[in-house]
């Protein structure tokens, strides 16, 4: 049952340090989408890839955030440095960009930053 | 992406049909309407999308009026486990464009 895997499933840490979010989108998919859901914000799109390469990243704090994808199979998204109101659940998803087809999202990561 | 608008909830027995309704009447031509649910503590899922012709599948029916500024989501049965947030997105299918962008959606809450 093909899926998107998300790792760690909560992370809890302390202000200032780094956290990095790992993805691995379903297998043939060349599109992943980094969201950030909090209970105030809701779901607020981060970043968005296509074949590797960031086409959408003006959702997503510079300064601290980052999002790569080393490869296909994996995308990570890293805080450096964390702070407290970057407590929220982050979600990956990936689809197919050349189909109309939907976009499957992971369980998500659960980021607790005191 | 075109902005929809959508109640902030409803709710309906089991068993009913659920009828969720979504404004988008700046819609462009090549936009489609998605329908995304999220169920307490997980990930969002898809249930479905549409152009202009209505759609069906096994978990929902979506109705386009004619000039696509509207739409609605129909759960046929409803059931406790389709208490959700759901979500009524327009967005292109393809192009450097086509991000998934969420609004608040609409809480569907079930009773038995």
């Amino acid at each position: 049952d093909a899926r998107v895997t998300q790792t760690p499933r909560h992370k809890v840490t302390e202000m200032g340090q780094e956290v990095t979010m790992r993805c691995q989108p379903i297998l043939g998919h060349n599109t992943v989408f980094w969201y950030r859901q909090t209970m105030m914000q809701g779901l607020e799109l981060l970043a968005y890839f296509r074949n590797r390469a960031p086409l959408d990243d003006s959702g997503m704090p510079k300064d601290r955030f980052s999002a790569e994808m080393p490869d296909a199979t994996l995308a990570t998204l890293k805080i450096q440095p964390s702070e407290p109101r970057d407590s929220a659940v982050y979600f990956c998803a990936s689809g197919e960009s050349w189909s109309y087809t939907e976009a499957f999202f992971g369980q998500g990561t659960r980021l607790t930053v005191v | 992406d075109a902005k929809t608008t959508q109640p902030p909830s409803m709710d309906c027995a089991e068993g009913r049909a659920a009828n969720l309704p979504c404004n988008h009447s700046t819609i462009s031509g090549n936009e489609y309407v998605y329908w995304y649910r999220q169920i307490h503590s997980q990930g969002p899922q898809y249930i479905i999308h549409g152009l202009k012709n209505n759609e069906t599948n096994e978990m929902a029916s979506l109705i386009i009026t004619e000039d696509r500024k509207s739409s609605t989501l129909i759960l046929p049965h409803a059931t406790l486990r389709d208490t959700a947030v759901y979500y009524c997105i327009v967005r292109v299918a393809t192009g450097a464009n086509s991000k998934l962008t969420f609004g608040k959606g609409i809480t569907l809450s079930v009773r038995p």
